[in-house]
């Protein structure tokens, strides 16, 4: 059966501390894995990684994939209280649909 | 964790008919609930926002006479594909966010096939 395994689920953290996310997957026919950041609000696409070893950056976050060992980070450098969300990883197969994760819980207290 | 349920999983459908895909919020009220569409290689992107008891807010590009939206009641909210032609084939996702505002929780997805 396809999973999705996030670590940590809730995480608690200062403004000024770096995060980093886990992700990790089993998938049959994996296409690609996402990372959306979940507020009040519609969900919000951050990364799209298809391919190893490829970093990602957009401003203070980063990404990345190991499709060897089957995971994926996701670092948010010099958090800030804005950061504070659910973040959810979901990975893509071909011919099924998402498979989601449960989510990271962050907190970043000022 | 709150239960999102989004139906039918895959549908395949002859071109010109209409598909209504469902997502239902199972153990929350969803007040707001979001509807996104998937393009190849692509990421999910917000076709439309559905507040219960008032009409959807489309984004930019997404035909409001082509998707229609209904979120008649706290727990459902209806995406119809109308007169369907192969290139709406795609994958369809909702989100439901609950009252008070919390997150919002993802439904399975809905993979469309228009033949």
């Amino acid at each position: 059966e396809d999973k999705v395994v996030q670590s940590p689920l809730s995480l608690v953290v200062h403004e000024g501390d770096t995060v980093t996310l886990n992700c990790s997957y089993e998938v049959t026919n994996f296409r690609s894995l996402l990372w959306y950041k979940q507020e009040k609000k519609a969900p919000t696409f951050l990364f799209m990684l298809t391919s190893s070893g490829i970093e990602k950056k957009s401003g203070r976050l980063s990404s990345i994939l190991d499709k060897k060992e089957l995971f994926s980070i996701l670092n948010i450098t010099a958090t800030q209280t804005g950061d504070s969300a659910v973040y959810l990883c979901a990975v893509d197969g071909y011919g099924q649909n998402f498979v989601f994760g449960p989510g990271t819980r962050l907190s970043v207290l000022p | 964790g709150a239960v999102v349920s989004q139906h039918p999983s895959r549908v395949i459908c002859k071109s010109g008919t209409s598909v209504k895909i469902e997502c239902r919020s199972l153990d929350f009220q969803a007040t707001t609930m979001f509807w996104y569409r998937q393009f190849p290689k692509q990421s999910l992107m917000l076709m439309a926002t559905s507040n219960e008891g008032s009409k959807a807010t489309y984004e930019q590009g997404v035909e409001k006479d082509k998707f229609l939206i209904n979120h008649a009641s706290l727990t459902l909210s209806t995406l119809t594909v109308t007169s369907a032609h192969p290139e709406d084939s795609s994958f369809y996702i909702c989100s439901a966010l609950g009252h008070p505002n919390t997150e919002a929780f993802f439904g399975q997805g809905t993979r469309l096939t228009v033949v």
